[in-house]
């Protein structure tokens, strides 16, 4: 079993739907979540970051964090077509170097 | 804004050839990693170093070796390629933990 396991669609949705992608996790050391975008041939950058529990808004985006079920999400509101990319979770604990990943969700927003 | 720079896009290797990959960033900063990222698969994490002359094995380390000779670049080296080592490599830095910055990507085909 994967340490981080993330549903790699492919997710297409309209433009301007809400986009909901998650990722769980067994590891229950892992403190900081963080979601990255990566668009095509491009590489990943920081999305979202939070710390524990808890949700974290940043304008049109939304990190949820669940401890308990050791489930996390984001959710893209009001989505766009330059949304399109493929969106991959990350986690660590709070004496670790790396990051782990998700395998990422790939994401078309249609015009 | 961070800039990590890969020194080759794309690059195609036959079996048994030694391949360098380069990496450089122009923030100073301390810590530095290589991935290789595949489909269905997620970023994994060959080397990483926290430090010049330090490296640290990641979760697929075999077949690849790393050089840090100064603080703002990275090498991965492999010293014979395999068909199976064809893949997206990325090389990162962060000054913290949490936020990593990654290059543009290597992509490497082994024939």
């Amino acid at each position: 079993q994967k340490e981080v396991e993330q549903d790699p669609g492919p997710l297409s949705v309209p433009e301007g739907a809400i986009v909901s992608l998650n990722c769980t996790y067994s590891n229950s050391a892992f403190q900081y979540f963080m979601w990255y975008r990566q668009y095509s041939r491009k590489g990943p950058e920081l999305l979202m970051y939070t710390y524990s529990s808890g949700n974290k808004e940043d304008g049109r985006f939304t990190a949820q964090v669940d401890k308990s079920s050791k489930y996390i999400s984001l959710f893209i509101r009001d989505s766009q077509p330059s949304d399109s990319a493929t969106y991959l979770c990350a986690m660590s604990g709070p004496n670790d170097y790396k990051l782990s990943f998700g395998a990422g969700t790939t994401v078309t927003v249609r015009a | 804004d961070v800039k990590v720079t890969q020194s080759s896009r794309y690059l195609v290797k036959r079996t048994g050839e030694k391949v360098f990959l380069e990496c450089v960033q122009d923030m100073d900063h301390e810590n530095m990693f290589w991935y290789r990222q595949d489909p269905g698969l997620g970023l994994r994490l060959i080397y990483f170093s926290y430090d010049v002359k330090m490296k640290e094995k990641g979760d697929i380390p075999e077949g690849y070796s790393v050089s840090r000779e100064k603080k703002e670049r990275f090498s991965l080296i492999l010293e014979s390629a395999s068909t199976n080592q064809t893949s997206m490599y990325l090389c990162a830095s962060s000054l913290s933990r949490r936020e990593l910055f990654f290059g543009e990507g290597s992509r490497l085909t082994v024939l």
